[in-house]
């Protein structure tokens, strides 16, 4: 099984709708990031969280939002979808003990809005 | 505000020759990272690069890292079909273990 996990793996909505992408992790890690990915380009930070009661803003944080439920699971919220939000979304993981600090990424979710 | 840059954006490489992408950033770092993507998948991690000086290898790719050039190099020894994907460089700034990217090189290898 996968060590990091995303639901759904494809989403089409329109526009004004509530959307919610969930990631899950069984890696043990503590800190969690959300990233978009736009043709073309590098991925960019929309949140990260490195416990359960901490949320940080990343560079394109408005328009989202965020919750750490659990250790293991961080969703990323989109409280009214905007066309200009369909991108591809990336959930990684790391653990701050670890050599290096390297992120793992998820399978990544499809969102387009309409 | 950390800014990371890839050249090139493309690379078009033939089968058995040697290439090399370059990831340039603009503030102190001593970390930085090379994942790969093949087209509609996730990233995957290729090389952790902690320290001036630091070097990495694995098959026919080699990356370095020099600090005070603010330069990371990915180097591609007598590349094959199978290299054909997009390389990204991140940095983590302050070892904050937040990452900034770079915009990606994306590599075609031609027979």
């Amino acid at each position: 099984d996968a060590d990091v996990t995303q639901t759904p793996r494809n989403r089409i909505t329109k526009t004004g709708k509530r959307i919610m992408l969930e990631c899950s992790q069984t890696k043990g890690h503590d800190r969690m990031y959300w990233y978009r990915q736009d043709p073309g380009l590098g991925l960019r930070l929309i949140y990260y969280s490195f416990d359960v009661k901490d949320i940080n803003k990343g560079e394109i944080s408005d328009g989202y939002s965020v919750s750490r439920q659990a250790q293991a699971k961080f969703s990323l919220s989109l409280e009214s979808a905007i066309p200009n939000q369909t991108a591809l979304y990336f959930c990684a993981t790391s653990d701050f003990s670890g050599v290096g600090n390297e992120q793992f990424f998820g399978p990544g979710t499809r969102l387009t809005v309409l | 505000e950390l800014k990371v840059e890839q050249n090139p954006l493309f690379l078009s490489m033939q089968e058995g020759k040697n290439y090399t992408i370059y990831c340039n950033y603009s503030t102190t770092s001593d970390r930085l990272y090379w994942y790969r993507q093949d087209p509609g998948k996730s990233l995957e991690s290729l090389f952790v690069l902690l320290s001036n000086g630091a070097v990495k290898q694995e098959g026919r790719l080699m990356a370095s890292l020099d600090t005070k050039a603010r330069l990371s190099t990915l180097h591609i020894t007598a590349a094959v079909h199978d290299l054909s994907a997009t390389y990204f460089c991140a940095v983590d700034e302050a070892a904050g273990n937040k990452l900034t990217f770079g915009g990606g090189t994306r590599v075609l290898v031609k027979p």
